[in-house]
């Protein structure tokens, strides 16, 4: 099975950086995804390793170790309406489609 | 617009009234899924499809079934709904070899 685990809630000031951690256990790994979702609203896609290291994608990057089961999202130069939770996805061996999620990150973003 | 498409986005029902919840993607994918999400549990995944008449069960697939008739379409029937089923529901469509998957605006049931 799959065990996910993720800071229940992050607060961080506008324009710093903030690092949220992503820690996994699973029994094959095909894949980590993280997404973003504002309140009430559906997630949306940010990124998605599968190998080790650094994917940097503008303000936001996502890192990945596989031996240790870590990925991280760093979000630079935070801004108001970065604040959303943030969602963190392992994708089993052997399958394309099946995703497992951790509980998310609600990051708030203060002045 | 690309986009995936739920309906209802709001729905209030009485146990045991079964009930369609339709998702509809313009983008010709071929995976579709359909996920719940409950405060403190996060989002957890119902059923996946990965083409016409191809399903397979997520982690929590209970109560639920689904049908894939048609590429673009994967509803979500609850045979006999019960109020643990009280949630909001998201279905999601990806392209084969991509990673990227795009999800619905969310339909938000609740059972009494």
């Amino acid at each position: 099975g799959q065990n996910i685990d993720q800071p229940t809630e992050m607060t961080a000031t506008e324009g710093a950086i903030v690092q949220i951690n992503c820690t996994y256990q699973t029994s094959g790994f095909n894949g980590l995804f993280w997404y973003q979702q504002h309140a009430g609203e559906a997630p949306t896609f940010l990124s998605y390793n599968v190998l080790d290291g650094l994917e940097e994608k503008g303000r936001f990057s996502s890192f990945l170790s596989r031996s240790k089961g870590y990925s991280y999202l760093l979000l630079k130069e935070l801004q108001m309406k970065d604040s959303a939770s943030y969602l963190c996805a392992v994708r089993p061996t052997g399958t394309a489609s099946k995703l497992t999620f951790g509980t998310g990150t609600r990051l708030q973003v203060t002045l | 617009e690309a986009q995936v498409t739920q309906n209802p986005r709001y729905l209030i029902t009485v146990t045991g009234k079964k009930l369609t919840v339709t998702c509809s993607q313009n983008m010709n994918h071929e995976y579709m899924s359909w996920y719940r999400q409950d405060p403190g549990l996060g989002l957890r995944q119902i059923y996946y499809s990965m083409n016409v008449e191809v399903t397979d069960k997520g982690d929590v697939p209970e109560g639920y079934k689904v049908s894939r008739k048609e590429k673009r379409n994967f509803p979500l029937i609850l045979e006999s709904p019960s109020p643990n089923q009280t949630s909001l529901y998201f279905c999601a469509s990806r392209e084969i070899g991509e990673t990227e998957a795009f999800f619905g605006q969310g339909t938000r049931l609740t059972v009494v």
